[in-house]
């Protein structure tokens, strides 16, 4: 069955340390995307990336990396700039179109140590 | 720009009475809205979509919103809770232009519903 896969599901942190959050579909989505998820605040989009080689800031992008090399793939690197980055982080992809809706992967939870 | 703002981040219901999220939102341009449900340590799935069709959307799981541009409003609702419901629920909305906001989506802050026996 298609979906998005993210991995690992825990992931933990020491400081000063980057960490990358893997995220593969096999939907043949062209368009994917990285979100933060914290308590009462909803998700705030990090990056998001429409094409193969190309991506975006989203709203809250400091302290993070992407990259965009292959369609079915998009890492997400958390750097040690992030000075807060224990989270639920939830990758994304969707169609590019008229407004499709976003299927989520199950997410990761990062912590710190 | 958008936003969109849900009111009331906890919502509480007996099984089998009407279950009614609010949410409203704001667009410069037409907008398109979602709705989505996220289980504990999940990710969300999609219970419905506005995409400027028919005002009233019919989802999964007996879920329904009605989208009211004077009211800009898009408020979810279900008439007879079910103890499989209590979730974490989100709205969406995403503008109806092209370039780079297309698929780009805003969520509100979400609204957790607990579903009592």
């Amino acid at each position: 069955d298609g979906g998005i896969t993210q991995s690992p599901k825990y992931l933990f942190r020491k400081e000063g340390q980057n960490v990358t959050l893997s995220c593969e579909q096999n939907l043949n989505h062209d368009a994917m995307y990285w979100y933060r998820q914290d308590p009462g605040q909803g998700l705030r989009l990090i990056y998001y990336s429409q094409i193969v080689n190309d991506f975006q800031k989203g709203d809250i992008a400091e302290g993070y990396s992407v990259s965009r090399e292959k369609k079915e793939s998009f890492p997400l690197t958390v750097t040690s700039a992030q000075k807060n980055p224990t989270a639920f982080y939830l990758c994304a992809s969707s169609m590019v179109g008229v407004s499709p809706p976003q299927h989520f992967g199950d997410g990761t939870r990062l912590s710190i140590l | 720009a958008q936003s969109v703002t849900q009111l009331g981040s906890h919502v509480s219901v007996s099984e089998g009475a009407l279950v009614l999220l609010r949410c409203n939102y704001s667009s410069s341009v037409p907008p398109y809205l979602f709705w989505y449900v996220q289980y504990p340590n999940q990710g969300l799935q999609l219970l419905l979509k506005y995409t400027s069709a028919a005002t009233l959307v019919k989802g999964i799981n007996g879920f329904e919103a009605e989208f009211k541009k004077s009211e800009t409003s898009f408020h979810l609702t279900k008439p007879s809770a079910h103890m499989s419901d209590a979730a974490e629920y989100f709205c969406a909305v995403s503008s109806n232009a092209g370039g780079t906001s297309y698929g780009k989506l805003t969520f509100g802050q979400g609204t957790i519903l607990t579903v009592h026996p």
